[in-house]
């Protein structure tokens, strides 16, 4: 499979746990964007990365979320002392950087968080 | 604050029918634009991208692009109970630093 792939699909954990997802971008891709996605409302922007490097993280972004991709390819996002309110799906897409205005970015199946 | 707006709907039209949505931005400096598909519980995959100007078509789908007015719309002739779904508007910003932002969406409802 050569599409974007993310780990765990699904995630169920206590409030106040660290939670850590993964993401493994198309291997051509360097660049790689996290967004979070409540029902009924569109992706949010989180943060993105070019190789290693990242670019721009979202103003409204708590600093219990970190983000890494630390060889320019797979990246792992990690919220700490999760709350109820991060509850949402955790997408993240890849897409080439040769021409970024029109190239498209291709999604993973993302991951669940369910903080209970 | 980079914005891209959207009606949420519902967006009702019956089998057949052109499906119009629309799409504002607040970047005066963004260049390209993009429309994704959402199917309940999957994740966003693209339609189509315009970057110029006017019209651009695809099959059943036409995009339309007015940068003097901020403004993206997405065209879906003789739409079908399939094209139910909702309409994701991203633009990117920053030209190539390439930041994708995207709208809340515009869920649609074709009836048959």
């Amino acid at each position: 499979d050569t599409g974007v792939s993310q780990n765990p699909r699904h995630k169920i954990t206590k409030r106040g746990q660290n939670v850590t997802f993964r993401c493994d971008p198309i291997s051509e891709h360097n660049r790689l964007y996290w967004y979070r996605q409540t029902l009924g409302q569109g992706p949010e922007f989180l943060t993105y990365f070019q190789n290693e490097a990242q670019l721009e993280k979202s103003r409204l972004l708590s600093d219990r979320f970190s983000a890494e991709r630390p060889k320019g390819s797979f990246s792992t996002l990690e919220i700490q002392r999760t709350e109820q309110g991060d509850s949402a799906m955790y997408l993240c897409a890849s897409r080439q950087s040769w021409d970024p205005m029109n190239t498209e970015a291709f999604f993973g199946q993302g991951t669940r968080l369910t903080v209970v | 604050q980079k914005e891209v707006e959207q009606n949420s709907g519902p967006l009702s039209v019956p089998e057949g029918a052109i499906a119009s949505l629309n799409c504002t931005y607040s970047d005066r400096g963004s260049q390209s634009f993009f429309w994704y598909r959402q199917y309940s519980g999957k994740s966003p995959e693209l339609i189509m991208f315009i970057y110029s100007n006017g019209d651009k078509e695809d099959g059943r789908f036409t995009a339309q692009l007015n940068k003097a007015s901020q403004y993206v719309s997405l065209l879906i002739r003789d739409s079908q109970p399939s094209d139910s779904a909702t309409y994701l508007c991203a633009v990117n910003y920053g030209g190539s630093q390439g930041n994708l932002i995207f709208g809340k969406g515009t869920k649609l409802s074709v009836k048959p």
